[in-house]
């Protein structure tokens, strides 16, 4: 079964700051890869996705992700974080080929915390 | 932008009551999914429903749980009876086909005191 790691729990970042928050999976076939935003009392609105071709992707609100297939990771990015992008950050993979309904794996997320 | 709508927002049930969880997916999508999060944990899958049956379930879902799509609209998941361990925030989700992604609605706040 798949599984997805976010090794950073919990992120703290001055406004302006860069953002890299690392997410790898566990599978060695194809996957789609998924980034989900939670923000406080909310509910998950999806970032970016990857599903094929350009290993690089830009998703909403300035944030962008690299899929690396050798490294099994799909890092997230964003040159200069906003204090409104205070949030939980969760990676999830789906296995495109493993029936109808594939589900979603999350990885157990990572808390960022923008400061003024 | 089309929405997956939960309801209700947040419902306190007794221990050893039926709770029903209500959803309605995107009218076109057609694969729907029910996941819950307990407070401070990560977002765990619990079932996928797709042509009127059930797809896969996690160990999660054991008999306690039941999902149905009644109408065509909505789509309900149903616990027997709520444990305090079932106090979770539940979402609902639901795609379209081919490379599209998920949608989740809002989630439902289950208390079980």
């Amino acid at each position: 079964a798949q599984s997805v790691s976010q090794h950073n729990h919990h992120v703290i970042l001055s406004e302006a700051a860069s953002l890299e928050l690392g997410c790898n999976y566990s599978y060695g076939g194809t996957v789609n890869l998924f980034w989900y935003v939670q923000y406080p009392g909310q509910h998950l609105q999806l970032l970016l996705k990857y599903f094929s071709g350009d290993p690089l992707v830009k998703g909403i609100k300035g944030f962008e992700a690299e899929f690396i297939k050798s490294k099994f990771s799909f890092n997230l990015r964003k040159p200069s974080v906003q204090w409104s992008d205070t949030a939980e950050y969760f990676c999830a993979v789906n296995l495109p080929n493993t029936g109808t309904a594939s589900k979603l794996t999350f990885g157990t997320g990572t808390r960022l915390q923008v400061t003024l | 932008e089309p929405e997956v709508t939960q309801t209700p927002s947040h419902q306190v049930t007794q221990m050893g009551q039926e709770v029903i969880l209500r959803c309605v997916p995107i009218s076109n999508h057609l694969y729907f999914y029910w996941y819950r999060q307990i407070l401070g944990q990560k977002v765990e899958f619990l079932v996928s429903f797709y042509n009127n049956e059930i797809s896969e379930k996690s160990e999660i879902f054991d008999d306690q749980f039941s999902v149905e799509r009644p109408d065509g609209s909505n789509f309900t998941l149903k616990i027997r009876s709520t444990k305090l361990e079932d106090s979770a925030m539940y979402f609902c989700a639901s795609r379209g086909g081919g490379a599209s992604g998920y949608t989740f609605g809002s989630g439902t706040r289950l208390t079980v005191v």
